[in-house]
């Protein structure tokens, strides 16, 4: 059973750092590119990037170029979502999805339970 | 950038009611078009993709229409389970764009 399993909640602070992570299990980690896609309170899904894990190879969105990094590791097949300096607006919930490979449309097949990300002083 | 525009943003209809979403893409997609299902408090899931294409497990009465730059998700008849937030969007090219959402009610 393919699955994506995502760490915990995240209370920060404005300025500090912080890494959450995404697991895959269930089929071939490096043959699907992982998308993260960030949904703030009460609104709708915003597409921040993506990597493919077989070379690392990231594409993000103009929207969080330069904001975020992606990362994965292959030896424990985990994508990673990673800020350096957390703002305020970066409060939401972050979703980890897979993208198909199989039939050539690409959607998203297999979605990450959601990280809460919280930033207050 | 592609930009994807749905409407109406929110809805209220009885059950057994048909229902139609529609989504708009400020250039051609051909058939890259996905709509996704997000009930409360979890993850969103595939419901349609390439257009018309429903997802193994998905009730045969949701179903999707269009090419080029006009869609349609359309509920048959609506059921209680289905109060969710439904989003479109594009697999053409990146950035992978999202519709803003259209929030189903029950009346």
């Amino acid at each position: 059973e393919v699955q994506l399993v995502q760490s915990g909640a995240e209370v920060k602070k404005p300025g500090e750092s912080l890494r959450i992570s995404c697991k895959g299990s269930g089929y071939i980690f490096t043959s699907n590119w992982i998308n993260w896609v960030r949904q703030m309170p009460g609104k709708g899904l915003e597409w921040m990037g993506r990597i493919d894990p077989s070379d690392s190879y990231t594409d993000y969105s103009p929207s969080f170029q330069g904001h975020v990094t992606i990362s994965a590791d292959k030896s424990t097949s985990t994508v990673y979502l990673q800020w350096s300096s957390l703002k305020a607006p970066d409060s939401a919930m972050y979703f980890c999805a897979r993208r198909e490979s199989g039939r050539g449309t690409y959607h998203f097949d297999y979605w990450g339970q959601g990280t809460l990300v919280t930033v207050s002083s | 950038d592609i930009q994807m525009t749905q409407s109406p943003s929110s809805l209220s209809a009885s059950v057994g009611d048909r229902v139609t979403i529609t989504c708009r893409a400020s250039q051609s997609i051909g058939k890259y078009l996905n709509w996704y299902q997000q009930k409360p408090g979890k993850a969103p899931k595939i419901l349609i993709y390439a257009a018309s294409s429903l997802e193994s497990g998905v009730p045969s009465r949701f179903s999707g229409s269009g090419s080029g730059t006009d869609f349609t998700l359309t509920i048959s008849s609506l059921q209680p389970e289905d109060i969710a937030l439904y989003s479109c969007q594009q697999s053409y090219s990146a950035p992978r764009t999202f519709g803003q959402g259209t929030k189903v009610e029950i009346k």
